[in-house]
């Protein structure tokens, strides 16, 4: 059971928009920054989002992230079928002093 | 460029042990907190264990924890994870990436190393 919250599974279709919640507690989500990881089959993890909002040199703008509370989110935008993988919440847990991760969404572009 | 490049991996007996190794170039490796994080067969990302730039503090997940040693060792870019006791749960690639303390990020993975706990 991980202590982040993800939905298991979210597709569109190419082109359109896709959200992915994050749920997790005071102790994380609500008081730590939020990252966010892409994971294409057989290949190691790949920062996408950090810092909430910020994307690191070579991430296009069409992947975004945001924070409310307890709560983060990755949006994509202008879906392509090379965005099927799985994306992964992940940040600190201040109570735990563990670094925390949800348990994944697997994206398919239908 | 950065790189990190994990080694050590194999297949260990039940109750038996493993030394990880994550080598680090293209950064100044002594700057840098770094992390160990698993993924098993199927599974999700679980994060392991976490070092500070000068050895303290060091955490770890409860399921590793008295088990599992980290360690570093700045004058040879390199961080190591000691696995004792290892048990099949702990089956897994286990990845070694670079972490921002302030700003709670892994920016930087190795493409990992597999372990396998079978007898």
């Amino acid at each position: 059971q991980s202590v982040l919250t993800q939905p298991p599974s979210v597709s569109a279709a190419p082109g359109q928009k896709v959200t992915i919640s994050c749920s997790g507690s005071s102790s994380n989500v609500g008081s730590n920054f939020v990252s966010w990881y892409q994971q294409l089959p057989g290949t190691a993890p790949k920062l996408l989002i950090y810092e909430i909002n910020k994307r690191p040199s070579g991430i296009p703008d069409r992947f975004s992230g945001s924070k409310s509370g307890t709560s983060a989110t990755l949006g994509i935008t202008g879906l392509q079928t090379g965005d099927e993988a799985d994306y992964y919440c992940g940040t600190w847990d201040s109570s735990l002093n563990a670094g925390v991760f949800g348990g994944g969404t697997k994206l398919t572009v239908l | 460029e950065v790189q990190l490049v994990e080694s050590g991996g194999g297949l260990v007996q039940p109750g038996g042990s493993l030394r990880l190794s994550c080598a680090v170039s293209g950064l100044t490796f002594s700057t840098y907190s770094m992390n160990w994080v698993r993924q098993a067969p199927g599974k999700g990302l679980e994060w392991v264990s976490y070092i500070s730039t000068r050895n303290s503090p060091i955490y770890y997940a409860d399921s590793v924890k008295g088990r599992f040693t980290i360690s570093r060792d700045n004058a040879k870019n390199s961080l190591y994870l000691q696995m004792n006791s290892l048990r099949a749960e702990d089956t897994a690639v286990y990845y070694c990436a670079r972490f921002w303390d302030t700003t709670v990020y892994m920016d930087v993975w190795g493409k990992g190393t597999t372990v396998t706990v079978s007898s």
